[in-house]
């Protein structure tokens, strides 16, 4: 099956920096990348998604860029606020409609 | 639209204690998952419905079982409760027509003691 491997763990940045993300998948027949924010005690929200016949796809300060050679893709955030700070996950889904979502990433972004 | 709801928002149980969770949407979404998040593990999915009438295992399914009731409604059950069944349990469903977003429920946070 699929398996999403997320880094880093944790990460913090100063308010206005820019904020990387990066996850590799293993299944290469995944054609689906949805990137989910979770604040302390709510849902998953998606914040961004791209398919595999995208490489690129932006929504203003948000960003999602895909390697299908190299099997990795990357959330980038810039200038960065406080109400940044949450749990992010990626994960990939091929056929099935069947999602595997990473470990996730705690972000801070510090005054 | 109420989306994804779930019942009940949370829940003690003592070991060997049994216990159905309840997931209902109204977006008329054809598939339905069940995933379990504990601390530095993510979501992982523990059964999936792709549409009313069938149910599949996912990654983490011993101890649980569900019932596709109909297109709206996606129940958990667990049967005898353990320790390792501590963990918040999110519904989300999605159209199931392709892989597109999957909407979430607001989450069940299950102790068992």
């Amino acid at each position: 099956g699929e398996n999403v491997e997320q880094h880093p763990s944790t990460l913090s940045v100063q308010e206005g920096d820019s904020a990387v993300i990066k996850c590799t998948y293993s299944d290469s027949a995944s054609n689906y990348f949805p990137w989910y924010k979770q604040e302390l005690g709510k849902r998953p929200q998606l914040i961004i998604d791209i398919r595999s016949n995208v490489g690129e796809k932006k929504d203003q300060r948000i960003a999602v860029t895909l390697n299908k050679t190299a099997k990795h893709f990357s959330l980038h955030i810039t200038e960065t606020q406080p109400e940044d700070s949450a749990v992010y996950f990626c994960a990939a889904a091929g056929g099935g409609n069947k999602l595997t979502f990473g470990t996730g990433t705690q972000l801070k972004v510090e005054l | 639209n109420a989306g994804v709801t779930q019942t009940p928002k949370f829940q003690v149980l003592k070991t060997g204690q049994s216990m159905t969770l309840q997931c209902a949407q109204d977006m008329n979404h054809n598939s339905m998952y069940w995933y379990r998040q504990d601390p530095g593990m993510g979501l992982r999915l523990i059964y999936y419905s792709a549409s009313e009438g069938t149910t599949d295992k996912g990654e983490v399914p011993n101890g649980y079982n569900v019932s596709r009731l109909n297109k709206r409604e996606f129940s958990l059950r667990l049967e005898s409760a353990a320790p390792s069944q501590t963990s918040v349990y999110f519904c989300a469903s999605n159209s199931g027509t392709s892989v597109t977003e999957q909407y979430f429920g607001p989450g069940t946070r299950l102790t068992v003691t």
